[in-house]
């Protein structure tokens, strides 16, 4: 099946940092959806992008639809404790099913001990 | 709360019981989703319904599953003769038309 490479698969923050991540594909999305998931609940939404280029802020959060679409990054600005958690992105294939939302494997943001 | 609502959250049953999950959707959305989670992976999809029709099967619904939206408002997901590989959290999600996904919190199995 159609695959989404998340990457980094895990990351140590510091309170105050920035944290990029991204998530990269073979194929063409035509929308691409980030969510923030706390152990035991469901995803939550952060940012919704449609357009190629787009770049989309919420609070701290800044999230780019590729120009490629086949890619999309998520950028957090002065992460605080409550920023830790597992970032998935997800997006609906060009084409494809559009009930069929394809998540990669997340990002798992912790505390620097 | 004017959410996606699952219940219940946990459910541990032992292998070849029968369970149920239900699903109420954000109430002015059309589509419903269901998807399933194990650990360490993102959701993967099971089944939508736009309204009352279900559009869509994954292969991953096994003719073990059936997923019901019989007035277009509430769903369940029943899962016959269970087996321990069936363990796993059931997301179901909704939206209106194409596009943003609203997850509830989810409904944990666990099969014996």
């Amino acid at each position: 099946g159609q695959q989404l490479n998340q990457s980094p698969q895990s990351m140590f923050i510091q309170e105050g940092e920035d944290v990029s991540m991204n998530c990269t594909s073979s194929s063409i999305f035509n929308t691409w959806l980030w969510y923030k998931q706390d152990p035991g609940e469901g995803p939550v939404l952060l940012i919704a992008l449609y357009k190629a280029g787009e770049l989309t802020s919420n609070g701290r959060l800044t999230a780019q639809f590729g120009i490629t679409r086949k890619d999309s990054f998520l950028n957090i600005s002065a992460s605080i404790p409550s920023d830790v958690g597992i970032y998935f992105c997800a997006g609906l294939l060009y084409g494809g099913s559009q009930g069929n939302l394809i998540f990669g494997k997340g990002t798992k943001l912790s505390v620097k001990p | 709360d004017t959410g996606v609502s699952q219940n219940p959250r946990h459910k541990i049953t032992k292998r070849g019981q029968n369970v149920t999950f239900r699903c109420d959707p954000i109430s002015e959305h059309n589509r419903l989703y269901w998807y399933r989670q194990t650990l360490g992976q993102g959701p993967e999809f099971l089944t939508y319904f736009q309204n009352e029709a279900q559009l869509e099967k994954s292969r991953l619904l096994s003719d073990r599953f059936s997923a019901e939206r019989p007035k277009g408002s509430f769903s369940t997901l029943e899962i016959q003769r269970t087996e321990q590989g069936d363990s796993a959290m059931y997301l179901c999600a909704s939206s209106w038309g194409v596009g943003e996904l609203f997850f509830g919190e989810g409904s944990r199995l666990t099969v014996l």
